[in-house]
């Protein structure tokens, strides 16, 4: 079973509105943390934002936030005022137990309109 | 602070041969993990490397190998090169002391073609 399932593989978004991808995770240890990352078109992977399993509190970073709900196992990503920069792939990942070792989903590819 | 930084960036090889891609954390990071990025396959964790030492590994042949040097920079390296070894080879580091929160922070990869 994956893991890490994002099931909008592309969208759509007007500059200046808003806009949420999803992302649910499969796993049975208490303790695990999720990250969403974006890709530009360059390949490099750039951190957004983290939620840790044990957080009450829905993380926030600037225009990023995160709507974690545990139970339904579910991570999505917002984005407020889309920005042309922000076309790009997005990844959510989990870490489960020790060390660093991420699992992805497959991405979801953001476009934004003029 | 410099980020990661990944060398070559670009490298092209024949079948057969074989390839080492270097990583240099950002300073003071102590864990460098690298990733495998194809259209097949997506984002796939190959090892993790922390003080030296092989924390964590992932289902990858034999032929992937890795190792870390004292001052933490790490290489990767790919024997008998197949066409399907060619992808975005993405390096991440970390503190590596360990926790939930932990954030890994990833350099531009090194892109390598196969033919």
């Amino acid at each position: 079973a994956q893991k890490i399932t994002q099931t909008q593989p592309g969208m759509f978004v007007q500059e200046k509105e808003a806009v949420t991808l999803d992302c649910t995770y499969d796993t049975s240890d208490p303790s695990y943390g999720l990250f969403w990352y974006k890709q530009p078109s360059s390949g490099e992977m750039i951190f957004l934002i983290y939620q840790g399993s044990y957080d009450q509190q829905n993380a926030t970073e600037g225009r990023y936030s995160l709507n974690f709900q545990k139970a339904r196992k579910s991570a999505n990503l917002v984005i407020s005022a889309s920005q042309l920069g922000d076309s790009a792939m997005y990844f959510c990942a989990m870490r489960e137990g020790p060390g660093n070792m991420l699992t992805f989903g497959g991405g979801t590819r953001l476009m934004v309109k003029p | 602070k410099a980020g990661v930084t990944q060398t070559p960036r670009y490298l092209i090889k024949t079948r057969g041969q074989q390839v080492t891609l270097s990583c240099s954390p950002i300073s003071g990071h102590r864990s460098v993990s690298w990733y495998q990025q194809t259209p097949g396959q997506g984002l796939q964790f190959l090892f993790e490397y922390f003080s030296e030492t092989q924390r964590n590994k992932g289902n990858f042949p034999g032929r992937f190998s890795g190792r870390q040097f004292s001052n933490s920079r790490s290489e990767m390296n790919v024997s008998t090169l197949e066409l399907g070894d060619s992808a975005l080879y993405l390096c991440a580091s970390s503190g590596g002391q360990g926790g939930r929160q932990e954030t890994q922070y990833f350099g531009p990869g090194t892109r390598l073609l196969v033919l």
